[in-house]
């Protein structure tokens, strides 16, 4: 499978605590995406890194990228209720594929 | 601007039907993609399309076909429903050719819950 692996599968933390979330894949990629899911509603684009780029942030969210080890993280700062959702890392490849991971749910205890 | 539109968002069907899920979208966007969910497995590609009237599969193509004839709509078929194909579908697309810089990201539909009994 082409899919990617994250972990932690699920985490919970205090609100005002940072979450960490880490992702690593298989193929080449040309960019990688974080995609957050409240519970039964679809996706929505959190940020995206191109695989020439090695860190990006937006807001209270930092990515990094470590092409050489097929890996990234998601780094969210001073963490809140409403942050309270399923995340997954997503690999765009050479073919226009998008390939997600399986996930990590997180939980933000007020 | 209504994104992406699935139809319909629940269906039940017993195994050996078949059935159509449609996905609209009004961004002009030349990338759609099918994706199946279920619990623990994230979501996993079943078929995309780079452009009206081309298709590719994905990770897990197989018991499904699908069909781009107007770039807004991509189609999702089951010819032969089985208990395994019981999840939730999501459509999305991407890439719009005048907007270079925006164009990467998916935008995603509700989803559709399918039961296979």
């Amino acid at each position: 499978s082409q899919q990617g692996e994250e972990d932690p599968q699920a985490l919970s933390i205090q609100e005002g605590e940072n979450a960490t979330m880490n992702c690593s894949y298989k193929t080449s990629i040309n960019n990688l995406q974080w995609y957050r899911q409240n519970s039964g509603r679809g996706l929505v684009h959190l940020i995206l890194i191109r695989s020439n780029e090695r860190e990006k942030h937006s807001g209270r969210l930092r990515v990094t990228l470590d092409t050489s080890k097929k890996s990234s993280s998601l780094l969210i700062t001073a963490s809140r209720a409403a942050d309270t959702a399923s995340y997954f890392c997503a690999m765009k490849t050479s073919y226009d594929k998008v390939i997600f991971g399986p996930g990590t749910s997180l939980s933000v205890i007020p | 601007n209504a994104g992406v539109t699935q139809t319909p968002k629940f269906r039940v069907l017993k195994t050996g039907q078949s059935m159509t899920l449609l996905c609209a979208q009004d961004m002009n966007h030349e990338y759609m993609y099918w994706y199946r969910q279920d619990p623990g497995m994230g979501l996993r590609l079943i078929h995309y399309s780079v452009g009206e009237g081309t298709t590719a599969k994905g990770e897990v193509p197989d018991g499904y076909n699908v069909s781009r004839l107007k770039k807004q709509n991509f189609l999702l078929g089951l010819e032969s429903a089985a208990p395994s194909q019981t999840s939730v579908y999501f459509c999305a697309s991407s890439y719009h050719r005048d907007r270079v810089y925006t164009n990467e990201k998916l935008f995603f539909g509700s989803g559709t819950q399918l039961s296979v009994l």
